[in-house]
């Protein structure tokens, strides 16, 4: 089946520090990746999207490439602020699109 | 627009009692998602719908849980008989369309709470 892994926090950075969370996958078929982020007390909401190999995801200064020869979608940014602080879920859809597979979650928590 | 939204946002059952948790999609959305969030098990799919097609009840756990969706709009999950383990929060999402590449817009969420 398809899964997701990423790596566990948390995450503890001084603000404009440069931040990595990695995350990669196991799937069967062409999935579409995912980094959904959830705010302190607020809903998960979506961060970025890649469709399809090569692609880059981008939003808010974050980043993402889906590379399929080594399955991965590390989510970057250069320069992280203090209401980055949250945690971030890597996920994919099967071809069908009937479900996302989620990490286990990254808890990214930015010090001034 | 209005978003997801989902009720009530917090439950607390007595162990044994049924529970029904209520989901309204953004309006237009055809395709609705349940997931269970929990501390152990993470982010985890219950069910799916698609306009008037059979659900996909692949990820409920077990026969205590069911779903239902009216008039390809609001949903209700129903948790009979309710287990400590059940306690988590439920996230309900929508999709404008089926398909792997479009956004799911997710709920606050139900916090379930079972004593």
């Amino acid at each position: 089946g398809n899964s997701v892994t990423q790596m566990e926090g948390p995450v503890t950075l001084s603000e404009e520090a440069f931040l990595t969370i990695n995350c990669t996958y196991t799937a069967t078929g062409y999935p579409s990746l995912f980094w959904y982020v959830q705010y302190p007390g607020e809903g998960l909401q979506l961060l970025l999207k890649a469709t399809k190999a090569d692609d880059k995801g981008s939003n808010k200064g974050f980043e993402a490439t889906y590379r399929k020869e080594t399955t991965s979608f590390h989510l970057e940014k250069g320069s992280v602020q203090v209401s980055d602080s949250a945690v971030y879920f890597c996920a994919l859809s099967n071809n069908a699109g009937n479900m996302l597979t989620f990490g286990g979650g990254t808890r990214l928590m930015v010090k001034p | 627009g209005a978003g997801v939204s989902q009720s009530p946002s917090n439950k607390v059952t007595e162990k044994g009692k049924d529970v029904e948790l209520r989901c309204d999609p953004i309006s237009g959305h055809t395709a609705l998602y349940w997931y269970r969030q929990s501390l152990g098990q993470g982010l985890e799919f219950l069910i799916y719908f698609q306009g008037n097609s059979a659900p996909d009840k692949s990820g409920l756990p077990s026969d205590r849980f069911s779903a239902e969706r009216t008039g390809g709009s609001v949903s209700t999950l129903t948790i009979q008989r309710t287990q400590q383990e059940d306690s988590a929060v439920y996230l309900c999402a929508s999709s404008p369309q089926p398909g792997r590449d479009y956004e799911q817009y997710f709920g606050p969420g139900t916090r379930l709470t079972v004593t």
